[in-house]
């Protein structure tokens, strides 16, 4: 099992409201990503983060933003959120040397915006 | 344009059976392979990691090729359980970036009938 955590699970929140989606790896990774999945989709990089106070974005144009103050968080935040970001946003992490090493992701935040 | 394409799209099999998945891709240059296994409404695990040179790898039930020539990677499924049901993700890695980036195929969806 992969230490790695996200919070919340599922979420449902109003259009235009703010909202942060937790990632925590206890496994000390220097590198972090988030990816965005919608049902029977594949997964697309939104954000990654080689370390502390590296941030960069993905491949796929996103409104949100993160951070990365401590090795072990990288958040997700929404300043505003619509019924387009309604989907799963995964989270996963990966040692130093990304080359023949495995990518471990949390289980998922499903956000639902209405 | 780097690609990875998955087939069946899904797949329906009875409990004891086994499959053959398929994935065919064109990143360049090539990195490395995984399999991901990804539960409903769960994050991927990894199944198997495959670099340039290696062309099968096991994990219990599951055994990976590749063939780097071709392009091609198989997952095969023994003797399959109620448990199996899952999408099954092709993973491919390049090495055009120090990012190592990744390109995911929609995945192949499996479900196992008692």
């Amino acid at each position: 099992e992969a230490d790695i955590y996200q919070t919340p699970r599922y979420l449902v929140i109003g259009t235009g409201k703010k909202i942060t989606l937790e990632c925590s790896q206890t496994m000390g990774h220097d590198k972090m990503y988030w990816y965005q999945q919608d049902p029977g989709m594949e997964l697309h990089l939104i954000h990654y983060s080689y370390g502390v106070n590296s941030t960069e974005k993905g491949d796929l144009s996103s409104e949100s933003t993160v951070s990365r103050i401590r090795t072990e968080h990288f958040p997700l935040t929404l300043e505003s959120a619509r019924p387009s970001h309604t989907s799963q946003y995964l989270c996963a992490s990966s040692p130093t040397g990304l080359e023949g090493n495995t990518i471990y992701f949390g289980e998922g935040s499903w956000l639902t915006v209405v | 344009k780097n690609q990875v394409e998955q087939s069946p799209q899904s797949l329906i099999i009875l409990e004891g059976k086994n499959c053959t998945l398929q994935c065919n891709y064109t990143v360049s240059p090539f990195s490395n392979l995984r399999w991901y296994k990804q539960d409903t409404g769960r994050g991927p695990v990894s199944l198997t990691i495959m670099t340039f040179s290696e062309n099968t790898k096991s994990n219990g039930r599951y055994t990976a090729t590749l063939d780097a020539d071709t392009k091609q990677s198989s997952l095969h499924i023994t003797a399959s359980q109620l448990s199996d049901s899952a999408s099954y993700i092709c993973v491919v890695s390049d090495r055009g970036s120090t990012l190592g980036r990744l390109y995911f195929g929609r995945g192949t969806q499996l479900t196992v009938w008692p």
